[in-house]
């Protein structure tokens, strides 16, 4: 099993570019989120899923979309990029809604 | 009320002695209390976790104390080793949520 894995590793976007960031995960979870990390800002969660075509608000979803049309995957997309969105993206899938497992992680850099 | 606050922001210990790392959370409700560990260009990892109805679990070197009446939460490390120096973050849930608050995050270092 890959576990939770994430595409790209890194991504350099300009100022008002737009980009999606795939999220897949093969163990049959019905959860999924997105987090970003900022230095001396722990984890914060920007959007998040319950189940297939579903989707909901987390802590900072601004500037960003998502879409769980597979139970497998959780895409999250920046439609018009800003430098505030620079950041460490990590996309994380559970069973019920305790343990967490996280992908490796997306570095975006939106110059 | 969704805070998880935690303490210290960065940590050094030397090999062998004790990390602790302290949080604080403000909602009652929350009913999961789990700890990560992430090591630099890595996802986090969950390392521990704990509920409400217990008010300490060990597992090996690991060992989370819960202070329910005071709302705190901390992990010791016993025996630090240059190997488990990371960032830790403490996180908590109600879990008919679906969502996990975490703290802001400790970096340890254990010098050899």
């Amino acid at each position: 099993n890959a576990g939770v894995t994430q595409t790209p590793k890194f991504r350099v976007l300009k100022t008002g570019q737009s980009m999606t960031l795939l999220c897949a995960q093969d163990m049959n979870h019905e959860y999924m989120y997105w987090y970003r990390q900022d230095p001396g800002m722990g984890l914060r969660l920007i959007h998040y899923s319950v189940g297939e075509g579903t989707t909901a608000k987390g802590e900072v979803p601004d500037g960003y979309n998502v879409s769980r049309l597979k139970k497998q995957n959780f895409l999250l997309g920046l439609e018009s990029a800003a430098p505030s969105q620079t950041s460490v993206y990590f996309c994380a899938s559970s069973y019920v809604a305790d343990t967490q497992y996280f992908g490796p992680g997306t570095r975006l850099t939106v110059l | 009320q969704q805070q998880v606050k935690q303490s210290p922001q960065s940590l050094i210990v030397q090999k062998g002695g004790i990390s602790i790392i302290n949080c604080a959370y403000e909602n009652t409700a929350f009913d999961y209390f789990p700890w990560y560990q992430q090591f630099p260009g890595k996802g986090p990892a969950l390392l521990i976790a704990i509920r409400p109805d217990v008010s300490e679990k060990k597992e090996g070197r690991f060992t989370i104390s819960f202070n329910k009446s005071a709302k705190q939460f901390s992990l010791h490390i016993m025996d630090s080793q240059p190997g488990d120096s990371a960032t830790y973050f403490c996180a908590a849930t109600l879990t008919v949520t679906g969502k996990l608050i975490f703290g802001q995050g400790t970096t340890l270092q254990v010098k050899p």
